[in-house]
């Protein structure tokens, strides 16, 4: 079954330590996204890739970083720059034309 | 920049037609989404339309676009208590940016 599959469920990171968030999708969708999630604000879009080896800053990129290596896969690096990391973070890809497709999320909280 | 726009919250009484809201800024929208969220739970698409179309129906779902508005709603027929979740619009560009809304919590009253 075709699919987007995010990993960890669960993360924690301490203070300082960078962490990287796995995104890989067998839907062969061009574009990919990184949401991040907090309670009342919604979504927000840290980093896209419309095609491999190209990505665009999104609403809240600082802290964060991306690589797209390979059209399947879109990690994302949570830096220790990023000062309020603890979130829900949300990835998705897209068949133009159709619905945006969405991994179960991770969950990183910084101890 | 971009900006999507929703009430955060809407009660209806079980049984009743719910209409979530939704306004946008970007001009060159070419879809727009409604995601639905239950707690714990990833998105769930509930229906997209192209924002050359007026309106799309599929079952108790109903969406009307007013684009020179920039103005997205969602109608749910017979709001059940399985409907209660958090409800995203969302937008998409045609450099396929998409932002979502804050989300409109859907609270059904018996």
């Amino acid at each position: 079954d075709g699919g987007i599959t995010q990993s960890p469920k669960y993360l924690f990171r301490k203070e300082g330590q960078n962490v990287t968030l796995s995104c890989e999708q067998n839907l062969n969708h061009d574009a990919m996204y990184w949401y991040r999630q907090d309670p009342g604000q919604g979504l927000r879009l840290i980093y896209y890739s419309q095609i491999v080896n190209d990505f665009q800053k999104g609403d809240i990129a600082e802290g964060y970083s991306v690589s797209r290596e390979k059209k399947e896969s879109f990690p994302l690096t949570v830096t220790s720059a990023q000062k309020n990391p603890t979130a829900f973070y949300l990835c998705a890809s897209i068949d133009r034309g159709s619905e945006a497709f969405f991994g179960q999320g991770t969950r990183l909280t910084v101890v | 920049g971009e900006d999507v726009e929703q009430s955060l919250f809407l009660s209806v009484r079980e049984g009743d037609s719910s209409v979530i809201n939704c306004t946008y800024t970007d001009s060159s929208s070419t879809y727009l989404y409604w995601y639905k969220q239950e707690p714990g739970a990833g998105l769930q698409l509930l229906t997209y339309i192209f924002s050359n179309m007026d309106m799309k129906q599929d079952q108790r779902l109903t969406v009307l676009l007013n684009k020179k508005d920039k103005h997205l709603s969602l109608r749910i027929a017979d709001t059940q208590t399985g409907d209660s979740a958090i409800y995203f619009c969302a937008d998409a560009n045609r450099d396929d940016k998409i932002i979502f809304g804050k989300g409109t919590r859907l609270h059904i009253l018996p």
